[in-house]
């Protein structure tokens, strides 16, 4: 089936740093979806793409639907103490009804 | 204020007995999921229901059972079949029964112990 392989699986930065994580597969995704979990809660939707080359950005994040579809690229800039978290990609499953698969996630952890 | 709300937050159980996890949301979607998450793992889909009185199972829906009797309620069963049920689980509706087309909303999860 479908998968999704996140890179790196977790980053340790200072803060002020600007932080750049992907996401691949072998199989081509129409959405590509980027969700930021904090510790002990639910993930949190960040940036939704839908057209293969588009550029999206959510204040301090950007993310990328890369022009192959089969790669989604996420930045941070000027990383802050509340950045931490796991930050997943997930796309849907086409041959699965359309359910969600995720990535590992990746794993960020800021210091002051 | 809409939401998904999951209860209880932390779950302790002995192993061998049965426990079911409380998933109830308010913003009127139709479809709901379970996910199971474990350290260093991405989420994986245990079941999931498109529409009220229907659900199919997921990537690793066996040792787990739901019910939708309700459009604002899918209580997840982890039974003792499960082999390894210590996780946190978390669940979540969106708006499109074809699921992954719309985002998905999570509740804040609930996290099982079984001893």
């Amino acid at each position: 089936g479908q998968q999704l392989n996140q890179s790196p699986q977790s980053m340790f930065i200072q803060e002020g740093e600007d932080v750049s994580m992907n996401c691949t597969s072998s199989s081509i995704f129409n959405t590509w979806l980027w969700y930021k979990q904090d510790p002990g809660e639910g993930p949190v939707l960040l940036i939704a793409l839908y057209k293969a080359g588009e550029l999206t950005s959510n204040g301090r994040l950007t993310a990328q639907f890369g022009i192959t579809r089969k790669d989604s690229f996420l930045n941070i800039s000027a990383s802050i103490p509340s950045d931490v978290g796991i930050y997943f990609c997930a796309g849907p499953q086409y041959n699965q009804g359309g359910k969600l698969i995720f990535g590992q996630g990746t794993e960020l952890s800021v210091k002051p | 204020d809409g939401g998904i709300t999951q209860s209880p937050k932390y779950l302790f159980r002995k192993e061998g007995q049965n426990v079911t996890l409380s998933c109830e949301q308010n913003l009127n979607h139709d479809a709901m999921y379970w996910y199971r998450q474990d350290p260093g793992q991405g989420l994986r889909l245990i079941y999931y229901s498109q529409i009220v009185n229907d659900f199919q199972k997921g990537d690793i829906a066996e040792g787990y059972s739901v019910s939708r009797e309700k459009k604002e309620s899918f209580p997840l069963t982890v039974t003792s079949a499960q082999k390894n049920p210590t996780a946190f689980y978390l669940c979540a509706s969106s708006t499109d029964r074809l699921g992954g087309y719309s985002p998905l909303h999570f509740g804040n999860g609930t996290r099982l112990t079984v001893t």
